[in-house]
């Protein structure tokens, strides 16, 4: 079935460096991809989020970058500071449906 | 000032009990979700309510029943409770269907 993943379950960098989490989704008809934080004992918290019209869009110290072409969809993380450290989803809606399709999760741990 | 609100926190109970899990968004949003997420930390969509109709009902169990008194409450209740019914179960709420704001979870352990 359609699904959305990621390529790396852990990821662990070093205070300062720049972050980048990878997602790859299967389903053509999305149009709209999103990108969470979740700490641990909390729910997930909105980071960004990008529609499949923009290739590009910048918040504060993040940047998420989507390619149609090849379907996947990535989030940088400048400067990783260590309240970064916590699992990042990735999460995908087509038009046809309300609800979103959550990747299995990355957990990125900033070493000090 | 809690934008998405659930109770209780943690819930601990023995198989075969019915028990409910409240939540309540003060964003006037339209669109209320639960969603379950297990012990890999897969978040999956259980259910969601539009202006207190249902519209989206994943493949759950019917001994789960989700009632929407009014738009800002989606509450979830279930009968007879299993073992696999551990989890953490989130709310969550938006307006037209994209960003969705999550509530703090709540951790079901069933016993």
């Amino acid at each position: 079935g359609e699904s959305v993943g990621l390529h790396l379950p852990t990821l662990s960098v070093q205070e300062g460096d720049n972050s980048i989490i990878n997602c790859a989704y299967s389903n053509s008809a999305s149009d709209y991809f999103i990108w969470y934080k979740q700490e641990s004992g909390k729910g997930p918290q909105f980071i960004i989020d990008i529609r499949s019209n923009m290739d590009k869009r910048q918040g504060q110290r993040v940047t998420v970058l989507l390619n149609k072409t090849v379907k996947h969809l990535s989030l940088q993380i400048a400067a990783t500071q260590p309240g970064d450290s916590a699992v990042y989803f990735c999460a995908e809606k087509d038009t046809g449906r309300r609800a979103l399709t959550f990747g299995s999760g990355t957990r990125l741990q900033v070493q000090p | 000032d809690t934008a998405v609100s659930q109770t209780p926190k943690y819930l601990v109970t023995q198989m075969g009990n019915d028990k409910s899990i409240k939540c309540e968004q003060n964003l006037g949003h339209d669109t209320m979700y639960w969603y379950k997420q297990d012990s890999k930390k897969f978040l999956k969509i259980m259910f969601s309510y539009n202006n207190k109709e249902l519209i989206i009902n994943e493949t759950v169990p019917n001994r789960f029943s989700p009632k929407s008194p009014d738009k800002a409450h989606l509450n979830l209740h279930i009968n007879s409770l299993e073992l696999g019914d551990s989890a953490v179960y989130f709310c969550a709420s938006s307006q037209s269907s994209d960003e969705q704001y999550f509530g703090p979870g709540t951790r079901l352990t069933v016993t």
